[in-house]
């Protein structure tokens, strides 16, 4: 089945830097690619996804970058600002069909410093 | 858009008791629905997957007598964890599938908090 590393676990930042999380998955299969970011004691909200046939797309400070070749992916926040920081995982799924279940990474746990 | 409940948020359960949980999908139907769990610190960890009008299918090491899922119809899915015992004890999330399911595209309820006595 899918695997999905997440790197890295834990990112502290200073408000107004980037960060930049990395996933990289196992199934050259998958070919959906979501975001979420999980507030302490919420569910997880989709930020941003990708599909295979993009290489990169953004919105606003948030952008995602897929590698399909090095089978890796990439979430990229700038100008980072207190609320930002929380949980984030990235996923991987094939979708279409009847086998789209989401395999999560491990999440990376993200600080902004005012 | 895209927005799915959860009832209750929490819940304190004495050991041996049945609880019930509801996801709902707010301003769409949703074909599929999951349930995960997910311990402090971790990941979210699939346990089923949900559709409308048939039996849910559930991840390996999921006990299927324990934890009941029934999709009675396109906005709503319940999860009955049956004789709770306090290992049961952990954050349990639905999330729902928009129509045209293909897209694998999935929004996510607030979460329950369970509290086994």
């Amino acid at each position: 089945g899918e695997n999905v590393e997440q790197h890295p676990s834990t990112l502290s930042v200073q408000e107004g830097d980037s960060a930049v999380i990395k996933c990289t998955y196992s199934d050259s299969a998958s070919n959906y690619f979501p975001w979420y970011k999980q507030e302490l004691g919420k569910g997880p909200q989709l930020i941003i996804d990708i599909r295979s046939n993009v290489g990169e797309k953004k919105d606003q400070r948030i952008a995602v970058t897929l590698n399909k070749t090095a089978k890796h992916f990439s979430l990229h926040i700038t100008e980072t600002q207190p609320e930002d920081s929380a949980v984030y995982f990235c996923a991987a799924s094939r979708s279409g069909g009847s086998n789209y279940k989401l395999t999560f990474g491990k999440g990376t746990l993200l600080t902004v410093n005012p | 858009g895209a927005v799915v409940s959860q009832h209750p948020s929490w819940v304190i359960c004495k050991s041996g008791t049945s609880v019930k949980i509801e996801c709902r999908s707010l301003d769409f139907q949703a074909t599929t629905m999951f349930w995960y769990r997910q311990f402090p610190k971790q990941s979210l960890m699939l346990m089923a997957t949900s559709n409308e009008g048939s039996k849910a299918t559930y991840e390996q090491g999921v006990e299927k007598d324990k934890f009941l899922i029934n999709h009675a119809s396109l906005t709503l899915s319940t999860l009955t964890v049956t004789s709770a015992h306090p290992e049961d004890s952990s954050f349990y999330i639905c999330s729902a599938s928009p129509p045209g399911h293909a897209t694998g595209k999935q929004y996510f309820g607030p979460g329950t908090r369970l509290t086994v006595t």
